[in-house]
């Protein structure tokens, strides 16, 4: 079982509409859980995190955290044709943390 | 704003040969990591390092790669015979307290290392 899973995609979403991007990991113990955003070619840039069950919102967008069903997801309201482009799911184990291979967004215009 | 730089940002060396890649974490950070990235695949974790040790290594970081901090502000990571599969994006990141518990590491801009 990989420890961090994500949809590949590609997802299109029309832009203005709600991105909703999904992660599912297997280490119970994670405690921490992040989405960074990477460009083609370019680093990880983190979005946000997240360390308590339910919501945490930052501006377009939110966080949402299950431990209980082992799932993480992120949604972007609003979403703009700059938000074309792989979103990382990553948990913690132990000091350091696992990213799973990411999800493909693309913003239709 | 404080960032991880990372240098040079392509490398091109032949089979066999060292590389060694270059960090300057952030100034305040203790924590310090390595991740890489081949091509259309995931971020992948290669090695921590803290108080001047490594904390710990993934099963890639084998006895061709090796770590260091020479001085107060560099941290390098050297492979010291590349293979044509050392081809990747190479991730310097730096955090002030463990990466992942109840903190985040910031990323430098990579290295794109490339074995011919």
């Amino acid at each position: 079982q990989k420890e961090v899973e994500q949809n590949s995609g590609p997802l299109s979403v029309p832009e203005g509409a709600i991105a909703s991007l999904n992660c599912t990991y297997s280490d119970r113990g994670s405690q921490s859980f992040f989405w960074y955003r990477q460009y083609s070619g370019k680093s990880p840039e983190l979005i946000m995190f997240i360390y308590s069950n339910g919501d945490k919102e930052d501006g377009r967008f939110t966080a949402q955290l299950n431990k209980a069903s082992q799932y993480v997801s992120l949604l972007i309201r609003d979403s703009q044709p700059s938000d074309s482009a792989t979103y990382l799911c990553a948990v913690n184990r132990d000091d350091k943390i696992i990213f799973g291979k990411g999800t493909r967004l693309h913003i239709l215009p | 704003e404080p960032e991880v730089t990372q240098t040079p940002s392509h490398q091109v060396t032949q089979m066999g040969q060292e590389v060694i890649l270059r960090c300057v974490p952030i100034s305040n950070h203790l924590y310090f990591y390595w991740y890489r990235q081949i091509l259309g695949q995931k971020v992948e974790f290669l090695v921590s390092f803290y108080n001047n040790e490594i904390s710990e290594k993934s099963e890639i970081f084998d006895d061709q790669f090796s770590v260091e901090r020479p001085d107060g502000s560099n941290f390098t990571l050297k492979i010291r015979s590349t293979k044509l599969e050392d081809s990747a994006m190479y991730f310097c990141a730096s955090s002030v307290g463990v990466f992942g518990v109840n903190t985040e590491a910031f990323f430098g801009q990579g290295t794109r290392l490339t074995v011919v």
